[in-house]
């Protein structure tokens, strides 16, 4: 099984924070990387997919960015608010098998 | 709103009972997938298929089996049905290289 590391685990800010989290991934054979927004009673939702090496996404406050040659992927949320509070998951794939490895994912809970 | 349905929502059984996960998607996805999620886990890959009559097993051995014979649809089954069986199955679809998965609701079982 693919090693997925997500960092931190869990994150409470107050509204108004900003804040970043981290996903670590085998750089071998690198195809794409995935970010996933999962909200309380809801599906997760994809946010961003990143292919390229120093790609940067953005949509609204919430960037990332991707390093393919280090194995690693930055998630960072402008101005938190409470409705950004959410599980955050990071999927990369390797290769092009296409399945989706998932880390354990950062929980963010935003305090108003 | 979701393209991609999965019933039951929430399932409680007894041990021994055979069970039928439902999944179904009206968006003409070519590839399906099962994740099992325990409670504060990691989504793992149980299953996927990329079409008709195509189906293997994921990352994490499981006892589900399931099958492709319409390209929408994609059930799985456990036969006997255990407590260590307890916990969320989600399903999803994608298509096309980028893979983004879209994801059902979620089945959460509970094995008594």
């Amino acid at each position: 099984i693919l090693n997925v590391e997500q960092s931190p685990q869990s994150l409470h800010v107050q509204e108004g924070d900003s804040t970043n989290f981290t996903c670590s991934f085998p750089s071998s054979n690198f195809y794409a990387l995935h970010w996933y927004r999962w909200e309380t009673a809801k599906s997760p939702e994809a946010l961003f997919v990143m292919t390229l090496n120093g790609d940067e996404k953005k949509k609204g406050r919430i960037s990332a960015t991707l390093n393919t040659k280090e194995g690693y992927s930055y998630l960072y949320i402008k101005g938190s608010q409470p409705e950004d509070s959410a599980t955050y998951l990071c999927a990369p794939l390797l290769g092009n098998a296409g399945k989706s490895t998932f880390g354990d994912g950062t929980t963010l809970t935003v305090k108003p | 709103e979701a393209d991609i349905y999965q019933t039951p929502r929430y399932l409680v059984i007894g041990t021994g009972k055979k069970i039928t996960l439902e999944c179904s998607q009206t968006m003409g996805h070519d590839k399906m997938y099962w994740y099992q999620q325990d409670p504060g886990m990691e989504l793992h890959l149980i299953h996927y298929s990329y079409g008709v009559n195509s189906t293997e097993k994921g990352d994490l051995s499981s006892e589900s089996t399931v099958s492709r014979i319409r390209t929408e649809h994609f059930p799985l089954t456990l036969e006997s049905a255990r407590p260590s069986h307890t916990s969320q199955y989600l399903c999803a679809s994608s298509v096309g290289g980028a893979n983004v998965l879209t994801f059902g609701a979620g089945s959460r079982l509970t094995v008594l």
